[in-house]
Formats: C-alpha cells, structure tokens, sequence
C-alpha cells in the first residue's frame, strides 16, 4: 500500500450543499496533489499544496478549495455542489524533488450529488 | 484536441495473448511519461516510467517516441491478473510545481 489514506470513503449530498474531503500523506512526504475522476474519464488535476500553500491549479472553479497543514495532511473543499460534482476524488502525496517526484495515490473518495 | 489520447476499447484478449497500447500526447513541453494501472473502482497505480530508450520490466515493455509524441505499452503472456484499465500519462513543469495529466484510459480484459 502508498501509505497515503483518505476520508470519508463514500459520500452521498445534494445539490447546494458544501463538502469536506480529507487526505494523509504518506510519511516524509511535502506535496499534496488533488484530482477529480468521473466516470469513464482519467483523473483531472484539480490542484497542488507544496508546504501548505497551494502552488498550482487546474481549470476548476473557486468553490474548489483546499487547505495544507502542518503534517502536510490536506482537505479538499467544494462549496455550492452540482450534479457534476459526483466522482471519485482522489488525492496523491510526493515529495518535491525539483518535478522527478513520483505521486502516491490514496484510495479514494467517491461522492455522489443527488 | 485532448492533451493525452487514448483508445479506450475495451480491448478482450485470451489469456497468454500479446496486446499493445497506444497513446499520443499534445504538449511538446511534457518531460516524463509513464503507464498507470487502474483496476475497478480502485485508485491508480504506478507500473511503470517510460523512456525514450525504452524500457522493459517482466512482460510489460513501454517505448517513448518524442518525435511522433507517442507512447506505447506491450503486454506479453497476459494473464488473467492483467485485466484492468492502462492510463497514459505525462508529466509537465510549470512554474513552481508539476502536474500529471492523464488519457482516459484503455479497458483490457483477458479471457481464460
């Protein structure tokens, strides 16, 4: 196993409402990585925390939100959710090492917006 | 035109069959490569780096050709254990940080 943990599992909300999902880092590790999985599509990069300061984005919108702490674990957070929402989100760990960081993933949260 | 392509099959094998993967990346910028194994409602896993002299580990042998932007992955003797979907996936540098992006991955599924 990468060591690397996230939760909750399973996640069912509704439209409008706000959610929170967590991730633990694997040891040593500095670099949080957040991706979006929907159905059928490959993980998207959603955005990056380097020492609890997030230092890259993808094309996601401002109600997509995280935060970094001191143990490098990391939250994620999507405000206002949409149908859309519903995927398997999936946080990974590295350790920066000037971009030859290999990316641990963590198994998962799987959200469902009805 | 999507950064990463991928055909998504699904590809059905016998087992011990030879199969081969394909995939084209967009972004001349991209540095790193490498095959990531997704198995059902799992997360993905690394199975291997690939390199432009190509590189070979067991039955799995991935070749990078930066001229065309092509990568692929060749399976010999697939077994049954095989049956997952393969992401293609680059790695850029942008400032500050890395980001992988992935292909929407490529279905095998080997068959006794």
């Amino acid at each position: 196993e990468t060591g690397v943990t996230q939760s909750p599992t399973h996640l069912i909300k509704t439209r409008g409402q706000q959610v929170t999902l967590r991730c633990s880092s694997q040891s040593g590790h500095n670099t949080v990585s957040w991706y979006q999985q929907a159905l059928g599509q490959g993980p998207q990069f959603i955005f990056q925390y380097y020492r609890e300061e997030e230092n890259g984005r993808g094309n996601f919108p401002p109600r997509f939100s995280g935060l970094q702490f001191p143990n490098y674990s990391s939250e994620l957070n999507v405000n206002a959710l949409e149908l859309d929402d519903s995927a398997l989100y999936l946080c990974a760990s590295s350790k920066a090492s000037g971009g030859q960081e290999t990316q641990y993933f963590g198994p998962g949260t799987r959200l469902l917006v009805l | 035109r999507k950064e990463v392509e991928q055909d998504p099959g699904p590809f059905n094998v016998p087992e011990g069959a030879t199969v081969a993967f394909n995939c084209t990346y967009s972004n001349s910028a991209s540095q790193s490569f490498f095959w990531y194994r997704q198995d059902c409602r799992k997360e993905p896993k690394l199975l291997m780096s690939v390199y432009s002299s190509g590189n070979e580990d067991g039955r799995f042998t991935a070749q990078l050709n930066r001229a065309s932007q092509y990568i692929s992955l060749l399976i010999r003797d697939s077994k049954l254990s095989d049956s997952a979907t393969y992401l293609c996936v680059v790695r850029r540098r942008n400032s500050g940080y890395s980001t992988l992006t992935f292909g929407k991955g490529t279905m095998l599924l080997v068959s006794p």
